[in-house]
């Protein structure tokens, strides 16, 4: 399969607790971008890298949310201190930038319940 | 600003029926990109179509057919002879620079 994974698939926590979730891009695209998304609402952007570098943040994500792209093939988004508004589907999506623009493929998201 | 309005909460058709779902947006923007993706029941968007701000031309793929319409800002999609398997949420976005916005989407139930 060479499309976006995305691992774990559902979490669970207690709010409080910290949580990662992975994302692995399809492998030739440069682009990596994060989204939240809750019932009923389209996905909501949070941020973005190309190749390691994060070159833009959403004012959503606060400081309880880090982004990591180290090598700039996979990434991670931590979430330190959880509240039960944090309870949606983070959306992973990779694109290959090609002139100015790119299209993005999705992962199937992983669900964050937070107790 | 940036929105994308779809404002077609639910719709449902009786199977073969065609439908056609709603996309306005808004933007200063002379350069800009639109989208659609489907989300089926399992979740994972999937990418239907791109256009640029440039190319106007409508385009058809099998029984999916899009309109773009600068003057009215709009970017709208048609199922024709719609089927069950077509049954899903459907979101238009709209893309500024770097950054993607979506609308909150249309569900469609297709009705064997």
């Amino acid at each position: 399969d060479t499309g976006v994974s995305q691992d774990p698939r559902h979490k669970i926590t207690k709010r409080g607790q910290n949580v990662t979730f992975r994302c692995d891009p399809i492998s030739e695209h440069n682009r990596l971008y994060w989204y939240r998304q809750t019932l009923g609402q389209g996905p909501e952007f949070l941020t973005y890298f190309q190749n390691e570098a994060q070159l833009e943040k959403s004012r959503l994500l606060s400081d309880r949310f880090s982004a990591e792209r180290p090598k700039g093939s996979f990434s991670t988004l931590e979430i330190q201190r959880t509240e039960q508004g944090d309870s949606a589907m983070y959306l992973c999506a990779s694109s290959l930038l090609v002139g100015t623009t790119d299209t993005q493929y999705f992962g199937p998201g992983t669900r964050l319940t937070v107790l | 600003a940036q929105k994308v309005t779809q404002a077609q909460t639910e719709i449902s058709v009786v199977e073969k029926e065609d439908v056609t779902l709603d996309c306005v947006y808004e933007t200063r923007d002379t350069t800009y990109y639109l989208f659609w993706y489907k989300q089926p029941p399992s979740g994972e968007l999937v990418f239907l179509i791109r256009r640029n701000s440039f190319d106007e031309q409508n385009e058809i793929s099998g029984r999916y057919s899009w309109n773009f319409q600068k003057s009215t800002s709009s970017f709208n999609f048609t199922i024709t002879a719609s089927q069950v398997v077509d049954s899903a949420v459907y979101f238009c976005a709209l893309k500024i620079g770097n950054q993607f916005y979506f609308g909150t989407g249309t569900s469609l139930t297709v009705i064997p």
